[in-house]
């Protein structure tokens, strides 16, 4: 069963605007992944944050994780037509045998 | 380094056919993964390998074998394909002993049963 779910199912913004997506799962976790899909490829990993951690950068990528309330965001600054794709949120829970458990995505669209 | 590839590309069956499905990784990792990817669904994990010799029953196994013989190749097996096993596979792997439970993923393999 899918432990993540995301939030929008789809965004569509203008080119340079910033993108934010939920990501929220049912029980505690290691650590939460986020992995972006461009149309019929294969997922590639974004950004790992761990369960003690709050937040985390990369380039322009910032992921929060609020444990308390079981949730993650993923925003994307400055957004361009190459982060078209779709985005998915994968946890880890504890004892799970490193099996990753993801959500349906979000799908962005970012217009020129 | 190749990373994670995946034949075929492509493929068509008809019900009742089988076909095998190969990954191959070129990063010396230990843990293998094969999903499914349908609309709207995400990923479901299908059968996973934790190491060479090695298999387990994922989320939605019924239907696929697997098997892990050498360390760097895992295949998935379809022995009576149905129309509802038409999906994207996906092979992924990871490094064992990681927190950093980060998986590589390959292209894909489309495949319609008809």
């Amino acid at each position: 069963s899918q432990q993540g779910e995301e939030d929008p199912q789809a965004l569509s913004i203008q080119e340079g605007e910033n993108a934010t997506m939920n990501c929220s799962y049912k029980t505690s976790i290691n650590n939460l992944q986020w992995y972006r899909q461009n149309s019929g490829r294969g997922l590639v990993h974004l950004i790992l944050i761990r369960s003690n951690e709050r937040e985390k950068h990369s380039g322009r990528l910032r992921v929060t994780l609020d444990t308390s309330k079981k949730s993650s965001s993923l925003l994307i600054t400055a957004s361009r037509a190459a982060d078209t794709a779709s985005y998915f949120c994968a946890t880890d829970p504890p004892l799970n045998d490193y099996k990753l458990s993801f959500g349906a995505g979000t799908t962005v669209t970012v217009r020129a | 380094n190749a990373g994670v590839t995946q034949t075929p590309k492509f493929r068509v069956l008809k019900t009742g056919q089988s076909m095998t499905l190969l990954c191959a990784q070129d990063m010396n990792h230990e843990y293998m993964y094969w999903y499914r990817q349908d609309p709207g669904m995400g990923l479901r994990l299908i059968h996973y390998s934790v190491g060479e010799g090695t298999t387990a029953k994922g989320e939605v196994p019924d239907g696929y074998n697997v098997s892990r013989l050498k360390k760097q190749n895992f295949l998935l097996g379809l022995e009576s394909a149905a129309p509802s096993q038409t999906s994207v596979y996906f092979c992924a792997s990871s490094f064992r002993g990681s927190s950093y439970n980060e998986q590589f993923f390959g292209p894909g393999t489309r495949l319609t049963v008809l």
